[in-house]
């Protein structure tokens, strides 16, 4: 069974761009969270999809922020326009019935 | 409001000895959960464990074992006899049963095994 995978691994972007990360979970779990992890301090929250449906983005920084799981797949993560602040690793995690979560490689994110 | 404190940024050892993580919690639900997850070099997160707040039997698995004391909100980790393949960073998380499952992390701790 294929674990999760995220796409691409790294990203090297410059300020003001946009970057579009993609999630794809394990076959069928229904839940699948954002987290993102910002200049080796603590692994953050970020969503929480449920299917198709957001059930919980108050962990999203700001509007630059763009989440969206079409059809209750995959999930993609724009950021628009990229900040420096926004370099980080962005983990994704998914979970059949919100039980154990399993974490894909993380996508690093540098933004110059 | 939820909390989770690795107090240890970074823990170097030799090969063999044992060391233990420590992780403490602060949240005000009675029913939460506790997880340690592994991160190698290669970045994924790996899952190693789960207890929920109303197990406070300590676990081992091989050469891994958790001591979980709610009297002092702590969930240690203790790796015996530590080898090379154990460097890794070590993530302490906490989830409420009453939210959507996300975990709240500590900083993570820095575990390297020399030979």
């Amino acid at each position: 069974e294929a674990g999760v995978t995220q796409f691409p691994s790294h990203s090297v972007i410059e300020k003001g761009q946009t970057v579009t990360l993609r999630c794809d979970p394990i076959s069928g779990h229904d839940n699948l969270y954002w987290y993102r992890r910002v200049m080796g301090k603590e692994i953050k929250f970020l969503l929480h999809f449920v299917k198709e449906s957001k059930q919980d983005e108050s962990g999203m920084p700001n509007n630059r922020f763009l989440a969206e799981r079409t059809g209750g797949t995959y999930s993609t993560l724009k950021v628009q326009p990229a900040e420096l602040e926004d370099s980080g690793v962005y983990f994704c995690a998914s979970s059949q019935d919100r039980n154990i979560q399993y974490f894909g490689a993380g996508t690093r994110l540098s933004v110059l | 409001a939820q909390k989770v404190t690795q107090a240890q940024t970074e823990i170097s050892v030799v090969e063999k000895e044992d060391v233990t993580l420590d992780c403490v919690y602060e949240t005000r639900d009675t029913t939460y959960y506790l997880f340690w997850y592994k991160q190698p070099p290669s970045g994924e997160l790996v899952f190693l464990i789960r207890r929920n707040s109303f197990d406070e039997q300590n676990e081992i698995s091989g050469r891994y074992s958790w001591n979980f004391q709610k009297s002092t909100s702590s969930f240690n980790f203790t790796i015996t006899a530590s080898q090379v393949v154990d460097s890794a960073v070590y993530f302490c998380a906490l989830s409420e049963a009453d939210n959507t499952g996300k975990l709240i992390f500590g900083q993570g701790t820095t575990l390297q095994v020399k030979p």
